[in-house]
């Protein structure tokens, strides 16, 4: 498979848990990117990787929130103590770092927070 | 934040038609990008336009970009029920990531 590799694809947590998603890019491509998407909105940038280094942060990504990317390679999403607001779906795109290249995303993980 | 406002918000078409939907933005861009998904899965990439080119075909996808009215149309001749989704655009800029729009719904009636 050479797509974008998110997991899981749905998580169902209890308030206050915490939850880590993964994800595999694209193998050549050392960029790296986490958006955040809810019911009827277009996806919310959340941070991106240049290789392992996490280069900016959308001020959506409260301090709850952390990513890592510690090979270069796969990256996770860890949420922290959930609060039912943290309900979306979490994608995962990559592209190859150059300027006007396409970035191509993962199918997403859905999280509920009950 | 989101730069890209897709209109109209939803269109409703007849298999065969045309569908015409716009992206307007706010900023200097060097790309945009339009993107389709279907309920409730991933994005799926469609044509990246840059900001020095004005049209761009891709099988029956037609997408202008106009830097000077900063907008974007995306045309899909002869749709197909398959069609239906929604599509995005999203602007890319020198800061490397790009933001996305609110969508434009598409319904192809068969």
């Amino acid at each position: 498979d050479t797509g974008v590799s998110q997991d899981p694809r749905h998580k169902i947590t209890k308030r206050g848990q915490n939850v880590t998603f993964r994800c595999d890019p694209i193998s050549e491509h050392n960029r790296l990117y986490w958006y955040r998407q809810t019911l009827g909105q277009g996806p919310e940038f959340l941070t991106y990787f240049q290789n392992e280094a996490q280069l900016e942060k959308s001020r959506l990504l409260s301090d709850r929130f952390s990513a890592e990317r510690p090979k270069g390679s796969f990256s996770t999403l860890e949420i922290q103590r959930t609060e039912q607001g943290d309900s979306a779906m979490y994608l995962c795109a990559s592209s190859l770092g150059q300027v006007n290249t396409e970035a191509f995303f993962g199918q997403g993980t859905r999280l509920t927070v009950v | 934040s989101q730069q890209g406002e897709e209109d109209p918000q939803a269109l409703s078409i007849q298999e065969g038609e045309n569908a015409t939907m716009n992206c307007s933005y706010k900023t200097s861009i060097n790309n945009l990008q339009w993107y389709r998904q279907n309920s409730g899965r991933g994005l799926v990439h469609l044509i990246l336009i840059r900001s020095n080119e004005r049209e761009k075909h891709s099988g029956r996808l037609r997408v202008t970009l106009d830097t000077s009215k900063k907008s974007s149309s995306l045309l899909i001749t002869a749709s197909r029920a398959a069609d239906t989704a929604s599509y995005f655009c999203a602007t890319g800029s020198t800061g490397n990531q790009f933001y996305f729009g609110t969508g434009t719904s598409l319904t192809v009636i068969p």
